[in-house]
């Protein structure tokens, strides 16, 4: 079946610009996140929604970053006012049972690469 | 907290070498450990995992065991190929709604 999409795969933007970046899960996962990789690192999390309700956003590091996911299915990242520390790649993953099942397992996107001029 | 340090890279082999990519965690609770992989180009997959301790994951030749007297979860294959040069990811679960904790990866190189 079909996975985890995400688009746009690469943006360009320059500083000051809002972006969005969507996330299309997997029909039926209940779970989605949101995470960070920097160049060479590991990803990190940014923000976690189980269906339409966003449980934890901790990760987010500043108010200019705001995640929704208004229908419990897709998910978009907006990033206001971008700056050059935000150039990163942003993973989405979804998962189908609520978080903290032993079993659990997140799927991944392919990723959209932000590079802020 | 939740941490995952893994083995600097990059990792050079032959085709044909054992691989070894060693991963240890710190955790509160009894978390299910993962490896993921990162080809060139591509999005991350998931390579293996293990839910408890003792527990063997296995995949496309590759194994790693949960060491809880260790806290480990070391990554090996026993005759790598070109196609696994990659990026490898090992990651932890903890109960409850939590997300993945990663480590920062071990690029892998294998030369014919």
């Amino acid at each position: 079946g079909a996975g985890v999409s995400q688009s746009p795969r690469y943006k360009v933007a320059k500083r000051g610009q809002d972006v969005a970046l969507r996330c299309d899960p997997i029909s039926g996962h209940v779970s989605l996140f949101w995470y960070q990789q920097a160049l060479g690192q590991g990803p990190e999390f940014l923000t976690y929604f189980q269906n339409e309700a966003q449980l934890d956003k901790s990760g987010l590091p500043s108010d200019r970053f705001f995640a929704e996911r208004p229908e419990g299915s897709v998910s978009t990242l907006k990033i206001q006012r971008t700056q050059q520390e935000d150039s990163a790649v942003y993973l989405c993953a979804s998962s189908l049972v609520l978080a903290g099942g032993p079993w659990e397992t997140q799927y991944f996107g392919p990723g959209t690469r932000l590079l802020v001029l | 907290g939740n941490s995952v340090t893994q083995m600097e890279g990059p990792v050079t082999l032959s085709e044909e070498a054992f691989l070894t990519i060693n991963c240890t965690y710190t955790a509160t609770g009894y978390p299910s450990l993962f490896w993921y992989v990162q080809y060139p180009g591509e999005g991350l997959q998931l390579l293996l995992k293990a839910t408890k301790a003792d527990d063997k994951g296995s995949n496309k030749g590759f194994e790693a065991t949960y060491r809880k007297e260790t806290t480990s979860f070391h990554l090996e294959k026993g005759s790598v190929q070109v196609s696994d040069s990659a990026v490898y990811f090992c990651a932890l679960l903890n109960s409850g709604n939590t997300p993945l904790v990663f480590g920062k990866g071990t690029r892998l190189s294998v030369i014919a």
